[in-house]
């Protein structure tokens, strides 16, 4: 049973161009999570989504940043004009079940953001 | 005052040792806990939840103290490979979001 895949693993973008982050969740599993880590910072939460709906985007900054997980395919963090302060480590979880919280969140290996 | 708070560390032991961190949650009403891992520039790995009443898996011991709103991590008999950062999260009921904290670095030194 594969686990959640991520990618690309790393990504190098110059400022003001677009990052494309991919994630696949696991096998059964409909719940999708997208966290941050700055450098010698703890994971922020950005973004909630099932499948074709945004459930919870409180963490995720008003401009520049969007989140989808279409019907078909991986979900799909993108941000446009990238800026330096950008650069950091985006990580993916999922759940089976999105039931509060309650559930059980694995991690993919996470997507290393640098911005030129 | 943070969400969840950890003692940055980093906590250096010798092999064999018995090594505890503490975590501390700021809302009364969380109700789920965990304890996650981290490697170095690897993803976070589950370690183990915390139940009410507490929990052990092998070398590790997991404590939930309500009344003053932390939890525990004791690690008995510390290998090398115990070497990680140790993430305290906390999630609060009706929500979605797992808070993490920043994580408790630890050396277990030869």
């Amino acid at each position: 049973n594969a686990g959640v895949m991520q990618n690309p693993r790393h990504l190098v973008r110059r400022r003001g161009q677009e990052a494309r982050l991919r994630c696949s969740p696991m096998k059964g599993h409909s719940h999708v999570y997208w966290y941050r880590q700055l450098p010698e910072e703890g994971l922020k939460f950005m973004v909630y989504l099932q499948k074709e709906n945004i459930i919870d985007e409180s963490g995720m900054p008003k401009e520049r940043f969007s989140a989808e997980f279409p019907k078909e395919g991986p979900s799909i963090l993108r941000i446009q004009q990238v800026v330096r302060g950008d650069s950091a480590a985006y990580f993916c979880a999922s759940s089976p079940l999105g039931s509060g919280g309650q559930e059980t969140q694995y991690f993919g290996p996470g997507t290393r953001l640098l911005v030129l | 005052r943070k969400e969840v708070e950890q003692d940055p560390g980093p906590f250096n032991v010798p092999e064999g040792a018995t090594v505890a961190f503490n975590c501390t949650y700021s809302n009364s009403a969380s109700q789920s806990f965990f304890w996650y891992r981290q490697d170095c520039r690897k993803e976070p790995k589950l370690l183990m939840s915390v139940y009410s009443s507490g929990n052990e898996d092998g070398r590790f011991t997991a404590q939930l103290n309500r009344a003053s709103q932390y939890i525990s991590l004791l690690i008995r008999d510390s290998k090398l490979s115990d070497s990680a950062t140790y993430l305290c999260v906390v999630n609060t009921p009706g929500t979605y979001k797992y808070i993490f904290g920043t994580g408790t670095r630890l050396k277990v030194l030869a």
